[in-house]
């Protein structure tokens, strides 16, 4: 399967832990997003990087939140201190190249205590 | 401020009829649009896309329909199929057909088709 691999799938934390998401993108495809999905809505767009670069973190809470995309390795998605707010689905989507077809992961859902 | 918006959480239709799913967007800057599929336990899964310089993309079964004066497009599958049976997210895109990847989704219609 040469899609965008997100781990863990499901990840548990208690208040105040640290969540690190993981997302491997497409081979080949530099350009990664990463979206939300709390329950009953809709994804909404946390951030857009390319590698070593952020381009776009106008969806990112300003605070506990970070996302980076090494030269090497996956894009990881942290949050620090995490509250109950945090539960929902973490969706990871690369792309070839700007404004081209996103592919989504299965995503990473996690579960605040 | 939800930009996208659709408005029937869910829609029920026999196997064989059309499925008809609607969208509203408020933003007239978007003009670029994309319905998405997801399953359960997956991730979306792109569909069909439609510029705002057309009013209709047809695909297969799947046909999109945009009406930018009302700001309002439509995603109808004929015939529907079981195996259609998922959430349909409408999406936005607010700098053309070469806006990175930075898409503004509806709440998402659950579609269900009976055998």
């Amino acid at each position: 399967n040469a899609g965008v691999m997100q781990n863990p799938r499901h990840l548990v934390r208690r208040r105040g832990q640290e969540a690190r998401l993981r997302c491997s993108p497409v081979k080949g495809h530099s350009h990664v997003y990463w979206y939300r999905q709390l329950p009953e809505e809709g994804l909404k767009f946390m951030v857009y990087l390319q590698k070593e670069n952020i381009i776009d973190e106008s969806g990112m809470p300003k605070e506990r939140f970070s996302a980076e995309f090494p030269k090497e390795g996956p894009s990881i998605l942290r949050i620090q201190q995490v509250v109950r707010g945090d539960s929902a689905a973490y969706f990871c989507a690369s792309s070839v190249s700007s404004g081209e077809k996103l592919f989504f992961g299965s995503g990473t859902q996690l579960s605040v205590l | 401020d939800q930009q996208v918006k659709q408005n029937s959480p869910s829609l029920s239709v026999q196997e064989g009829r059309i499925s008809i799913l609607n969208c509203d967007y408020t933003n007239s800057m978007f003009d670029y649009f994309l319905w998405y599929k997801k399953y359960p336990a997956e991730g979306p899964t792109f569909l069909i896309s439609i510029s705002s310089i057309k009013d209709k993309n047809e695909d297969g079964r799947f046909t999109v329909f945009l009406n930018k004066s009302a700001k309002h497009l439509s995603l109808h599958i004929v015939p529907s199929q079981p195996g259609d049976s998922a959430v349909y997210f409408c999406a936005a895109s607010g700098l053309g057909g070469t806006s990175y990847g930075k898409l503004t989704f509806g709440q998402g219609t659950i579609l269900t088709v009976h055998p």
